[in-house]
């Protein structure tokens, strides 16, 4: 089973939006991580965020992270076509493994 | 440098078969681990190995095994194959570094897509 549930499942954008997605998880954690998928591929590490930050940032991602609502968000800023894909985020590891949520398919637009 | 090599990128098998899929992790990991992703489950842990020893299984059937080897590389096996099981299984590797609760983050190869007909 997963860990947690994504929201929405699925997001279309025009290009040079942002783009948030958000991740519920049900068990305490020491990290949270975010992964892009395109088209079937492998995932792709985005970013981990650490039990005790709130907030953390990458080029054009904002991660933020609210462990006392057992929550975290990802927001993509500027959004190009290339960002289209699906996000997940996955909890741990803890005993050595990740546990995914279900995904956000985001779709951006020309 | 090399990123996580599978092989193969496809492949299609009778009900009944068994099949090997293979892992080249990033040079210098040492962890690996697999993962099965469905439509209807979506990424499911299958196992995790580190310097040849598996310190996690997932909730999956004794069909599915793996193993790794001296230098990192890793297969898993999948005995008697059922439609069910088509599915991308990927693998990913880590360096693990770092204090215990620090965290680390994987590197996935591209997967294998096993279709079982």
């Amino acid at each position: 089973s997963q860990q947690g549930e994504e929201d929405p499942q699925a997001l279309s954008i025009q290009e040079g939006e942002n783009a948030t997605m958000n991740c519920s998880y049900k068990t305490s954690i020491n990290n949270l991580q975010w992964y892009r998928q395109n088209s079937g591929r492998g995932l792709v590490h985005l970013i981990l965020i650490r039990s005790n930050e709130r907030e953390k940032h990458s080029g054009r991602l904002r991660v933020t992270l609210d462990t006392s609502k057992k929550s975290s968000s990802l927001l993509i800023t500027a959004s190009r076509a290339a960002d289209t894909a699906s996000y997940f985020c996955a909890t741990g590891p803890n005993d050595y493994k990740l546990s995914f949520g279900a995904g956000t398919t985001v779709t951006v637009r020309a | 440098k090399a990123g996580v090599t599978q092989t193969p990128r496809y492949l299609i098998k009778t009900r009944g078969q068994q099949v090997t899929l293979s892992c080249s992790p990033i040079s210098g990991h040492r962890s690996v681990s697999w993962y099965q992703q469905t439509p209807g489950q979506g990424l499911q842990f299958l196992f995790e190995y580190f310097s040849e020893t598996q310190r996690n299984k997932g909730n999956f059937p004794g069909r599915f095994s793996g193993r790794q080897f001296s230098n990192s590389r890793s297969e898993m096996n999948v005995s008697t194959l059922e439609l069910g099981d088509s599915a991308l299984y990927l693998c990913a590797s880590s360096l693990e570094e770092g204090a215990f609760g620090m965290g680390y983050g994987y590197t996935f190869g591209s997967g294998t897509r096993l279709t079982v007909v």
